[in-house]
Formats: C-alpha cells, sequence, structure tokens
C-alpha cells in the first residue's frame, strides 16, 4: 500500500461545480498536510495548509483532515476554468521531514 | 507566500555537456532546499535534500556523481546535471522549506538533452 493515495482523474466538471478532491493516507505520523495546484510545466504552488485535524477555509477553498479516518480532502467551490490543473496533496510527519506527495488529480473545469 | 526564484526555465544542450539549475529563495532564508524530477503526467520525485553548508542527501538510485548539489549560501541551492544525456531530459522542480513543513516550490526548469 503506498503511504498516500489519489485517484489520478481526469476529473471533468461544468464551470460553477462543486468539486470534492480527495487523499488517503496510510501513516498516522502525518500531520502536516498542503494542497499544492500545479499547472501545465509550471511549479506548484501552494493551495492549503493544515496542521493536524479540521478545517480550513480560504475564498472559494476549503479544505479538510480527518485524522481518525486518515483522508483529507480539498472542496472548491464556483469552479472557474481558471482552477484546471494538477492537484497535488501533500504531507508529512514533522517539519523537518521531505513531503510525501499524492499523484495529483487532473482537473477540468469546462466553460 | 515565500518567493522560490529558479534559473533557467528552459535548457537545451548536447549531449556530454553540463547544466546549471539554480533556485534560489527570494524573501527568507533556507536551511533546507529539495530537488525533483517530474516526468509527464506524473507526480513529483523527490532526488535529493539540500542542507545549507553540508553535503546532499540523495535518495535511493540518484546518482550523485551525476547530479551535483551544491547548498552554498542560506538562500541559494544549485543542481548540475553533469556529462547530460537524453535520457536526463526531464522538468527539474525545486523547493524550499519553511518553518511547519512547508514547502514553496520553483516554477522548475525544463531541460532538453539532444
Amino acid at each position: 500500500q503506498k503511504e498516500v493515495e489519489q485517484d489520478p482523474g481526469p476529473l471533468s466538471v461544468p464551470e460553477g461545480a462543486i468539486v470534492s478532491l480527495n487523499c488517503t493516507y496510510s501513516n498516522s505520523a502525518f500531520q502536516y498536510f498542503m494542497w499544492y495546484r500545479q499547472y501545465s510545466r509550471k511549479g506548484p504552488e501552494l493551495l492549503m495548509y493544515t496542521y493536524s485535524s479540521g478545517n480550513k477555509e480560504d475564498g472559494r477553498f476549503t479544505a479538510q483532515v480527518d485524522k481518525s479516518s486518515k483522508y483529507i480532502s480539498l472542496f472548491i467551490r464556483d469552479s472557474q476554468p481558471s482552477d484546471s490543473a494538477t492537484y497535488l496533496c501533500a504531507m508529512s510527519g514533522s517539519g523537518n521531514t521531505p513531503l510525501v506527495f499524492g499523484k495529483g488529480t487532473r482537473l477540468s473545469v469546462i466553460a | 507566500g515565500a518567493v522560490v526564484s529558479q534559473h533557467p526555465s528552459r535548457v537545451i544542450c548536447k549531449s556530454g555537456t553540463s547544466v546549471k539549475i539554480e533556485c534560489r529563495s527570494l524573501d527568507f532564508q533556507a536551511t533546507t532546499m529539495f530537488w525533483y524530477r517530474q516526468f509527464p503526467k506524473q507526480s513529483l520525485m523527490l532526488m535529493a535534500t539540500s542542507n545549507e553548508g553540508s553535503k546532499a542527501t540523495y535518495e535511493q538510485g540518484v546518482e550523485k556523481d551525476k547530479f551535483l548539489i551544491n547548498h552554498a549560501s542560506l538562500t541559494l541551492s544549485t543542481l548540475t546535471v553533469t556529462s547530460a544525456h537524453p535520457e536526463d531530459s526531464s522538468f527539474y522542480i525545486c523547493s524550499a522549506r519553511v518553518a511547519g513543513g512547508i514547502q514553496y516550490f520553483g516554477a522548475g526548469t525544463r531541460l532538453s538533452v539532444l
């Protein structure tokens, strides 16, 4: 079993839809959780950061962490064509260990 | 968020030449930087961890003599691909770590070896 599992998609939704992206993980030591957005041929851009369990909201984006289920989610409300990108979940056990990434989910928002 | 500058963004070189890629943290100091490689439609593959003032730590299967990493200051790490060959063609991305395990990424360098 991989440490981090993420459905690669592709996921295609109409403009304005609510998008749900998810990752599961197996390492119970993970406590730092991040979501990155990567456009084609660009470096990943940090979208959301959560420490331990809970929810965090930033504009149209909401990140949720459920450590009991080892499950994290990213919700995008009112999706826009500009949200079309690959979304990577990432996590680590401490501030000093490298991030472990999911494979990324390719999202297309159709106008 | 913090800014990481990576240069150059695109390199085309002949087989056998060496290529240097620079990664700079512009508005913060980074004791630890990372170098990744990414193939099309795949996730990031960690190549090495670069620590300021000490030798880099390479992941299993990454040739340290092939991919030379230097982290001479708190704001600069370099990756040199020595004697590049077509199979080294890839997208290379650096990142710098800040507090809380957050990593900020550069824009990436697309290397094409002819």
